[in-house]
C-alpha cells in the first residue's frame, strides 16, 4: 500500500522559511517523479513542483519559482520542500504526491498545514 | 497557461440519479485530463486519467469521456459516498492546472 506521510507544518511569519518533508512507502520511490500539491483554506487544488527520478529537474509554477525548492533523497525514500519568503497566499495544506507520467497525481499524503500570519 | 472551466460549480442530485460534470480546456489538450474525488477533511483521489481510463480501484459507475478541449465525468445510480467535490486537470503541460471544482450534494 502506497503511504505518503507529510510532516514540517506549521505557523510562521511572513517572510520566513519553513521546510516541509515527506516520509514514502509501499513502493519503490527512486522510480517515479514526485510532485508537492496545495490547497488554501476552503479553495482549490494547486501545483506547486515536481521533481524527476533522480532529482536533477524540477518544475514550478510562476508562483512560487525563485522562493520554492523541490528536492529528493531516494535512499531515504524522502522529499522535501523548502519554501523561503513565505507570503500569506501561501497558507495552505501542502500534499506530497506520487506522479505516473505524463503527469497525474496518482497518490496523496494526508497533507500538512501551513500558515502563514504575523 | 491553459485554463480549466468547469461546470457546475455545484449540483444537487438524488440517490441512484445520473450526473454529469464539464470540463472546458482553454486549448486542446489532446485527452490528457484527469479526475480527481475530494471528500470533505481528505485528501484528492485520483479518479479518472487519460480523460477515461479509470484508477485502480474505482468503481465502473464512474466514467470519463471527450477529446479536444470539452470533457465530462458521468457518474451513473449515485451512491451517497460519491457526494463530494470533483476537480478536472491539465497533464499535458505545465503548469499542471486544475479546475475550480464541482461540489455535488444530495438533493
Amino acid at each position: 500500500e502506497v503511504q505518503l506521510v507529510e510532516s514540517g507544518g506549521g505557523l510562521v511569519q511572513p517572510g520566513r522559511s519553513l521546510k516541509l518533508s515527506c516520509a514514502a512507502s509501499g513502493f519503490t520511490f527512486s522510480n517515479y517523479y514526485m510532485a508537492w500539491v496545495r490547497q488554501a483554506p476552503k479553495k482549490g487544488l494547486e501545483w506547486v513542483a515536481t521533481i524527476n527520478t533522480s532529482g536533477s529537474r524540477t518544475y514550478y509554477p510562476d508562483s512560487v519559482k525563485g522562493r520554492f525548492t523541490i528536492s529528493r533523497d531516494n535512499a531515504k525514500s524522502s522529499l522535501y520542500l523548502q519554501m523561503s519568503s513565505l507570503k500569506s497566499e501561501d497558507t495552505a495544506t501542502y500534499y506530497c504526491v506520487n506522479i505516473w507520467e505524463p503527469h497525474w497525481f496518482a497518490y496523496w499524503g494526508q497533507g500538512t498545514l501551513v500558515t502563514v500570519s504575523s | 497557461d491553459i485554463q480549466m472551466t468547469q461546470s457546475p460549480a455545484s449540483l444537487s442530485a438524488s440517490l441512484g440519479e445520473t450526473v454529469t460534470i464539464e470540463c472546458l480546456a482553454s486549448e486542446d489538450i489532446y485527452d490528457i485530463l484527469a479526475w480527481y474525488q475530494q471528500k470533505p477533511g481528505k485528501s484528492p483521489q485520483l479518479l479518472i486519467y487519460d480523460a477515461s481510463s479509470l484508477h485502480t480501484g474505482v468503481p465502473s459507475r464512474f466514467s470519463g469521456s471527450g477529446s479536444g478541449t470539452q470533457y465530462s465525468l458521468k457518474i451513473n445510480s449515485l451512491q451517497p459516498e460519491d457526494f463530494a467535490r470533483y476537480y478536472c486537470q491539465n497533464g499535458l503541460s505545465a503548469p499542471y492546472t486544475f479546475g475550480a471544482g464541482t461540489k455535488l450534494e444530495l438533493k
